[in-house]
């Protein structure tokens, strides 16, 4: 079936980078989006931003603009999401999704990053 | 970006209680409106998208309705598996925005 499976947990530093992977199996990808999103501890749902791998296009919350870059890499069907320049309020659950084509159908396995001195 | 707010933000309800939960847009967004559901620990769950086309898979049960800026979710009748937090999310217009979620408990 399909399944989005995400890198590991991750403990960073403020002001650094943290990068997640998110790897799709058992179903079509390409002509799809690729949603992340993020949890803070005890919070609701913030979307960040998306990629449409066949158009290589990609869009960002307007809070998160130049500090997110979301890539992909079609010939290992993998999607990252990098967040630059963290601070503690960036420690979240990190999720991919599949957008079919936007309805965001199938959920990664979700990535804890937690950001602290 | 467009404000979705959920109502009520928590329930208390039995099994074999049909519960219905409000959402609504800031503006309108057509039918481009999903539900989510999510357990503790667990990534959110596809339950709707159309405002109310059914996700494959997910039990009739959950009805999706609405247009424009108001939008239900009804649970015809709640089962212990059904308790969770639920969530709507516009995909009319980016920034995507999630509704601030709703949690349904067991009286």
């Amino acid at each position: 079936q399909v399944q989005l499976v995400q890198s590991g947990a991750e403990l960073k530093k403020p002001g650094s980078s943290v990068k997640v992977s998110c790897k799709a199996s058992g179903g079509a990808f390409s002509s799809y989006s690729i949603s992340w999103v993020r949890q803070a501890p005890g919070q609701g749902l913030e979307w960040m931003g998306l990629i449409i791998p066949v158009l290589k296009t990609t869009n960002y919350a307007q809070k998160l603009q130049g500090r997110v870059t979301i890539t992909a890499d079609e010939s290992t069907r993998t999607y990252y999401m990098e967040l630059n320049s963290l601070r503690s309020e960036d420690t979240a659950v990190y999720y991919c999704a599949r957008g079919n084509p936007n309805d965001l159908d199938v959920w990664g396995t979700g990535t804890t990053v937690t950001v602290s001195s | 970006d467009i404000q979705m707010t959920q109502s009520p933000s928590s329930l208390s309800a039995s099994v074999g209680d049909r519960v219905t939960i409000t959402c609504r847009a800031s503006q309108g967004i057509t039918k481009y409106l999903a539900w989510f559901q999510q357990k503790p620990g667990k990534a959110p769950k596809s339950l709707i998208y159309g405002a109310s086309s059914l996700q494959s898979g997910v039990p009739s049960k959950f009805i999706g309705s609405g247009s424009g800026t108001d939008f239900t979710l009804t649970i015809s009748s709640l089962q212990p598996e059904d308790f969770a937090t639920y969530y709507c999310q516009q995909y009319y217009d980016y920034p995507w925005t999630f509704g601030q979620g709703t949690k349904v408990e067991i009286k």
